[in-house]
């Protein structure tokens, strides 16, 4: 298996701009996950999915942010407006039982 | 607020010398998770230990764990310059697949 695959790994957009990333989790995982990691805040939880189904966004900042699983091998968070502030990692994992599996991140920088 | 908490946030050490990290944790846990990053990488699952065991061995890797006082750390022994990165440990929230991560630990380990 590939592992879990992110895209883009890069990205640099302007503030007020729509951002996509991508996620392809590893196949016959259940669960997967979006996470955001600065140096300031670490590793938090954005949202995750079980089957698919969004079970806790609490960790969304705000509406800018959504996230859509609409099948079980591909998973995008948006990000729209964009603002400097949301410049961070985005990891996406994925999981079968407790050991989660992670992509290698997306850097957006928001200028 | 983050529920795990790792200590020290920076630890350096000569190649063969044994690296501690310590991580509490505020809440009841079923499980506690070892993770490492390596620079500009993904997470990467070392080790499990359940709230019913209290110490677990992996290769050069050995995990205690003490929930009377919401404490586990990571020993790596022998250390090697390959060990170099950061150390998380996570604790899951609930039965679910939910995780939440310390702020880790960075180690480095000069040749």
């Amino acid at each position: 298996d590939a592992g879990v695959i992110q895209s883009p790994r890069h990205e640099v957009t302007e503030m007020g701009q729509e951002v996509t990333l991508r996620c392809k989790p590893i196949s016959g995982h259940d669960y997967l996950f979006w996470y955001r990691q600065t140096m300031m805040r670490g590793l938090e939880l954005l949202i995750y999915f079980n089957n698919n189904v969004p079970i806790d966004d609490s960790g969304m900042p705000e509406d800018r942010f959504s996230a859509k699983m609409p099948n079980a091998s591909f998973s995008t968070l948006k990000i729209q407006p964009s603002e400097p502030r949301d410049s961070a990692v985005y990891f996406c994992a994925s999981s079968n039982k407790y050991e989660q599996y992670f992509g290698p991140g997306t850097r957006l920088t928001v200028t | 607020s983050q529920q795990g908490e790792e200590d020290p946030q920076a630890l350096s050490i000569q190649e063969g010398e044994n690296a501690t990290m310590n991580c509490s944790y505020k809440t009841s846990i079923n499980n506690l998770q070892w993770y490492r990053q390596n620079s500009g990488r993904g997470l990467v699952h070392l080790i499990l230990i359940r709230s019913n065991e209290r110490e677990k061995h992996s290769g050069r890797l050995r995990v205690t764990l003490d929930t009377s006082k919401k404490s586990s750390s990571l020993l790596i022994t022998a250390s090697r310059a390959a060990d170099t990165a950061s150390y998380f440990c996570a604790t899951d929230r609930n039965a679910g697949n939910m995780l939440t991560f310390g702020g880790g630990t960075r180690l480095m380990v000069k040749p």
